[in-house]
């Protein structure tokens, strides 16, 4: 099984600044056949299901907005909010899909400080 | 629009059964990767099992041999039959769709199952 691990587990930023989550999978997602990171972020508002927000490591979903961005290959990937929102109070989890069982980081709690 | 709407939870003694229910709409079942997911009160996200457009199925190794998926493509619907239920099993469960192979991109609002005596 591929183990998948986040850090901080929790966050707390100001309004308008930057905020990063790592993930960090124990072996790589990357696939050589399409040279693909097998790894998506997902947000997860209180009471609500998650929501995909970047897919392939990078790709943004549609109707995302772009101060989100994904980075990182193969092993270690970061979620980037370049200009933290109310509406961004929410637990983050990195999933790796590159193969069952398609594990989920631990996630990050994401706070307004 | 793709909707999913899971149904069946409820209360359980430890090692009884339930059957959940998800329920699709905007789209085929049996086209796409179907995914069960849990989450334990104030807990993360555990992925359950994934049923593959073929039919095969795979299971997280805490549900092996005691949770079963199967779909009724009549009625466009997934189901998770859980047997043995145990406490550590209580959790609102989602069914999610992948329907791009790249993430699960669409999720129903949960159903809640708690196990106890």
């Amino acid at each position: 099984d591929i183990v998948m691990s986040q850090s901080p587990d929790s966050l707390a930023v100001s309004l308008g600044e930057r905020a990063t989550i790592n993930c960090k999978s124990r072996q790589s997602v990357l696939h050589s056949s399409n040279n693909r990171n097998y790894l998506a972020w997902y947000q997860q508002r209180p009471g609500q299901p998650p929501h995909l927000l970047i897919s392939w490591a990078s790709t943004r979903e549609s109707g995302v907005p772009d101060r989100f961005s994904g980075s990182g290959s193969g092993t270690d990937f970061t979620l980037t909010i370049s200009s933290l929102q109310a509406e961004d109070v929410a637990v983050y989890y990195c999933q790796q899909y590159y193969s069952a069982p398609y594990t989920f980081g631990q996630g990050t709690k994401l706070e307004i400080k | 629009d793709v909707q999913l709407v899971e149904s069946g939870g409820g209360s359980i003694q430890p090692g009884g059964s339930l059957r959940l229910s998800c329920a699709a709409s905007g789209f085929t079942v049996n086209t796409n990767y179907m995914n069960w997911v849990r989450q334990a009160p104030g807990g993360g996200l555990e992925w359950v099992s994934v049923t593959y457009n073929s039919g095969s199925t795979y299971y997280a190794d805490s549900v092996k041999g005691r949770f079963t998926v199967s779909r009724d493509n009549s009625k466009n619907t997934l189901y998770l039959q859980m047997n043995s239920l145990r406490a550590e099993d209580t959790a609102v469960y989602y069914c999610a769709r992948d329907g791009r192979g790249s993430g699960f991109d669409d999720w129903g609002q949960g159903t809640l199952v708690t196990v106890s005596s």
